[in-house]
């Protein structure tokens, strides 16, 4: 089975500051990971993945997120936050070893990122 | 290209009536999903489909159907809504037999049951 945790509600940060939205995983077999995030009134739209390779991966936006498999994490970060970049944020992870091999993803609950100017 | 379109981007209905959501897609995607998003419950995926033809079930499936006739188009039928149906609906779609491939969503329904 696979799930992923996305365990803050809220995350708040000043404009200009770095962030972070944290992401962990359990999965059965190898994770391909999803960041997606969600204006207000809009429908989600993709950030960026994982699937194998370098543990940082970049995004849109200047977001990045950084693959830990020992602590089966998938962190979001920016170095440098900007009002706009409030939102909801999700992680979403499929595992390769799901059942009926139909490949369905499963998504967080959704973390509120709130940047003050 | 327009992506993933849904129809309507509104509705207010009253217990016991039906009503049909429609999801339309011109990226050629094999894969498509409808998910209901609640507050502080994230996406639940309520059926999806794997191809023209195919539906099945997922999460919450109670109280809704699903048709793929078309390719292209993904449609969600609510027979007889409740107040607990009372959420925003996404559709979204994918390429086919990829695990690593992202979904692509439309704007969402927001439906509200009197």
């Amino acid at each position: 089975a696979q799930s992923v945790a996305q365990p803050e509600d809220q995350v708040n940060v000043a404009e200009g500051n770095p962030l972070t939205v944290k992401c962990t995983y359990s999965v059965s077999g190898n994770p391909y990971l999803f960041w997606y995030v969600q204006y207000p009134n809009r429908g989600l739209q993709f950030l960026l993945k994982y699937i194998t390779g370098d543990n940082l991966v970049k995004g849109s936006y200047g977001f990045e997120a950084e693959f830990n498999k020992s602590q089966t994490s998938f962190h979001l970060k920016k170095p440098s936050a900007l009002v706009s970049d409030s939102a909801l944020y999700f992680c979403a992870v499929r595992d390769i070893y799901a059942s009926g091999g139909s490949y369905i993803p499963t998504f967080g609950r959704g973390t509120s990122l709130i940047v003050h100017p | 290209n327009a992506g993933v379109t849904q129809t309507p981007k509104f509705r207010v209905l009253k217990t016991g009536q039906s009503m049909t959501l429609l999801c339309a897609q011109d990226m050629n995607h094999e894969y498509m999903y409808w998910y209901r998003q609640d507050p502080g419950m994230g996406l639940r995926l309520i059926h999806y489909s794997v191809g023209e033809g195919t539906t099945a079930k997922g999460e919450v499936p109670d109280g809704y159907n699903v048709s793929r006739l078309k390719k292209q188009n993904f449609l969600l039928g609510l027979e007889s809504a409740a107040p607990s149906q009372t959420s925003v609906y996404f559709c979204a779609s994918s390429y086919s037999d990829s695990f690593y491939n992202e979904q692509f969503f439309g704007p969402g329904t927001r439906l509200t049951v009197l």
